[in-house]
């Protein structure tokens, strides 16, 4: 089965700063890889998703992740941090079960950006 | 352009009474849905899937159940609530194909046993 892990519960950044949030993968054939943010008592919100193409792929509200299959790697990351950035992020990955496509999720990241 | 509507938004709910959430989406057709727990605001546990009509996969066996009566309602039900049920249930739509399943949240119920 198809995994995503997600290695830090919190990461803490200055605004203005370059901030990474980051996540590894395992999976058999060719992976879909996807970042959701999660802000506040709200529903998850798509952020960007890499199928297949350029390794560097860009999302909404300036973020973007690089895929890299070598080290298994799919990092959210965003050149200058904003307070307004402050939320959870899900890295998750499709999965085929038996009743059709799923998603697995990450545990998340919590992100703080302290002004 | 599609949405997803879920209600009720809160509920707080007695140990042993039943729960019906229910998931509408509009502006697609087919879509798969989902339902998802999500506990302490931390992780995703997805309950149940379903790709079509009274098609209902099924993630974690414990007293909840899901059913599918129409293309774009998904309903989760339990007869007896337990306070472990308590969490932010989130329903979810995808169209499989092109978009990779990108998946579509609805705004959550946040439900409370007590």
């Amino acid at each position: 089965a198809q995994s995503v892990a997600q290695p830090e519960d919190q990461v803490n950044v200055a605004e203005g700063n370059p901030l990474t949030v980051k996540c590894t993968y395992s999976v058999s054939g060719n992976p879909y890889l996807f970042w959701y943010v999660q802000y506040p008592n709200r529903g998850l919100q798509f952020l960007l998703k890499y199928i297949t193409g350029d390794n560097l792929v860009k999302g909404s509200y300036g973020f973007e992740a690089e895929f890299n299959k070598s080290q298994t790697s799919f990092h959210l990351k965003k050149p200058s941090a904003l307070v307004s950035d402050s939320a959870l992020y899900f890295c998750a990955v499709r999965d085929k079960g038996t009743g059709g496509f799923k998603t697995i999720f990450g545990a998340g990241t919590r992100l703080f950006v302290k002004a | 352009s599609q949405t997803i509507h879920q209600w009720p938004a809160t509920l707080v709910q007695p140990v042993g009474s039943p729960l019906s959430l229910e998931c509408t989406v509009e502006g697609t057709s087919n879509p798969n849905l989902y339902w998802y727990r999500q506990a302490a605001g931390r992780g995703l546990q997805l309950l149940f899937y379903s790709v079509g009509i009274g098609q209902i996969s099924s993630e974690v066996p414990q007293n909840l159940s899901a059913s599918r009566p129409q293309d774009r309602q998904f309903i989760l039900s339990s007869k007896k609530l337990l306070l472990s049920d308590s969490g932010f249930y989130l329903c979810a739509w995808s169209v499989s194909g092109l978009a990779g399943d990108t998946q579509y949240f609805g705004p959550g119920t946040r439900l409370t046993v007590l």
